[in-house]
C-alpha cells in the first residue's frame, strides 16, 4: 500500500550541481505529474507524462528534464541548480487526466525538499 | 487568466468549533473542483471532487459546497479536531480536449490552526 514513493526527503544542493529526484508509483497509473511548492504558493505543474515513453512540460519547465521509460517510475532531472529551484517537489499520479473520469484524484508524495546554496 | 484565490489565509478555531473556507475561481472552461488537505510536511491529500452539476459533496466532517454560477466554493468542517490542523488547497481544473492534459489551477491554500 505504498502509493506514490518520492526519495529524496531533503537534500542541499550547491549551485551548479546536478541531481535527480525519484518518483515511484505501484498503483498501476498512467498519468504522473512533478509539481512544486514555493512557500506561500499554490502548486506548480513543472512536467507531466501520460504514459510510459511520453512526456510534456507543463507551466514551469525550465531548468528541469524529465524521463519515463516504465509506468512505475518519473525521474526528475536538475542540470546546474540554481537558487530559484530552491522548493518543496511533489510528485503525483493518477489514473486519468484533470478532465476525464472526474472522481479519479491525485495521489501525491510526501515531497523532496531541495534547497540550493 | 485562470486564477484560484482562497480565503482566508490563515485562521485559528478552538477544538470542536465549526469553520468555513472560501474559494473563488476564475477558471474558464470549468471542468471540478477539488479540495485537498495538506498536513505540515505531507502531500496534498483529496477531499472532495466535484463537477460542475454537483452543488454539494461530503465526507466525513468535510462538506464541500459549489456554486458554478457565481464560481465560488466552500468547504465546511464541522466539530473540529487537533487532526484537523493543516492547509486546505482549492483546486480547480479546466477542461481539455482532443486527449491532452488538462491543467489544474492551485490555490495557495487556508492554514488552519485547531487549538484545544
Amino acid at each position: 500500500n505504498a502509493g506514490v514513493t518520492q526519495t529524496p526527503k531533503f537534500r542541499i544542493l550547491k549551485i551548479g550541481q546536478s541531481m535527480t529526484l525519484q518518483c515511484t508509483q505501484d498503483m498501476n497509473h498512467n498519468y504522473m505529474y512533478w509539481y512544486r511548492q514555493d512557500p506561500g504558493m499554490g502548486l506548480k505543474l513543472i512536467y507531466y507524462s501520460v504514459g510510459a515513453g511520453i512526456t510534456d512540460k507543463g507551466e514551469v519547465p525550465n531548468g528541469y528534464n524529465v524521463s519515463r521509460s516504465t509506468t512505475e517510475d518519473f525521474p526528475l532531472r536538475l542540470e546546474l541548480a540554481a537558487p530559484s529551484q530552491t522548493s518543496v517537489y511533489f510528485c503525483a499520479s493518477s489514473q486519468s487526466g484533470t478532465g476525464v473520469f472526474v472522481g479519479y484524484g491525485y495521489t501525491f508524495g510526501s515531497g523532496t525538499r531541495l534547497t540550493v546554496v | 487568466k485562470n486564477q484560484v484565490e482562497q480565503s482566508p489565509q490563515s485562521l485559528i478555531i478552538l477544538e470542536g468549533k465549526n469553520c468555513t473556507l472560501q474559494c473563488n475561481y476564475t477558471v474558464s472552461p470549468f471542468s471540478n473542483l477539488r479540495w485537498y488537505k495538506q498536513d505540515t510536511g505531507r502531500g496534498p491529500v483529496s477531499l472532495t471532487i466535484m463537477t460542475f452539476s454537483e452543488n454539494t459533496k461530503s465526507n466525513g466532517r468535510y462538506t464541500a459546497t459549489l456554486d458554478a454560477d457565481t464560481k465560488q466554493s466552500s468547504l465546511h468542517i464541522t466539530a473540529s479536531q487537533l487532526s484537523d490542523s493543516a492547509s486546505y488547497i482549492c483546486v480547480v481544473s479546466a477542461k481539455s480536449y482532443g486527449g491532452s492534459q488538462g491543467n489544474l489551477i492551485f490555490g495557495k491554500g487556508t492554514k488552519l490552526s485547531v487549538k484545544p
